[in-house]
């Protein structure tokens, strides 16, 4: 089983509705979960962290869900500009950062 | 702030050669850099922990008499692929963590290796 599983999609979006996909972990352990956004060919650049009582930066909303061991993110108003591929990521105790394959989102016009 | 270069962006090289890529921190200082490896449609691998002054910390499966890292500075890492085969290309990325932050790693542009 992966540490960190993610839907791979894509997730097919018209512009200006709301996406939602979340991210599993298996390690009860860790310590720190962020969102990345990676676009084709490129790094990983950091979308957002996920704090437990859940954040909002925009219209990104990231979730943590420790119980179930999830996270989650939420697109809302999507704009062609979100297409990008979602990497999860989750740290362990030592800091050391797992990621999850990624899931795509395409935003069509 | 908190920018990190990798030289070179792409290279292409023959079968049997090595490939050296640079990693630099370029404002900030990192003890702590990390070399990820990813192949298409797939997640970043950790490769290795590259620590400043001191050996690195090679993940299950990564020879490290193959993927050599030096981090003799606290803004530079490298990673030298050594008799690099086909199956070695890919897309390498390194990112540094800064010293007075917590545990967001920072990520270089990547460098796109092509072995023929």
């Amino acid at each position: 089983r992966k540490e960190v599983e993610q839907d791979p999609g894509p997730f097919n979006v018209p512009e200006g509705a709301t996406v939602a996909f979340n991210c599993t972990y298996s390690n009860s352990a860790s310590q720190s979960f962020f969102w990345y956004r990676q676009d084709c060919r490129k790094e990983p650049k950091l979308l957002m962290s996920v704090y437990s009582s859940g954040n909002e930066d925009g219209r990104f909303t990231a979730q943590l869900n420790r119980a179930s061991q999830y996270i989650s993110l939420l697109i809302r108003d999507s704009k062609l500009s979100d297409s990008a591929t979602y990497l999860c990521v989750v740290t362990d105790s030592w800091g050391k950062f797992q990621f999850g394959a990624g899931t795509q989102v395409v935003v069509t016009p | 702030g908190a920018v990190v270069s990798q030289h070179p962006s792409w290279v292409i090289c023959k079968s049997g050669t090595s490939v050296k890529i640079e990693c630099r921190s370029l404002d900030f200082q990192a003890t702590t850099m990390f070399w990820y490896r990813q192949f298409p449609k797939q997640s970043l691998m950790l490769m290795a922990t590259s620590n400043e002054g001191s050996k690195a910390t090679y993940e299950q499966g990564v020879e490290k008499d193959k993927f050599l890292i030096n981090h003799a500075s606290l803004t530079l890492s490298t990673l030298t692929v050594t008799s690099a085969h086909p199956e070695d290309s890919s897309f390498y990325i390194c990112s540094a963590r800064r010293d007075s932050t917590g545990n967001e790693q920072f990520f270089g542009p990547g460098t796109r290796l092509t072995v023929l």
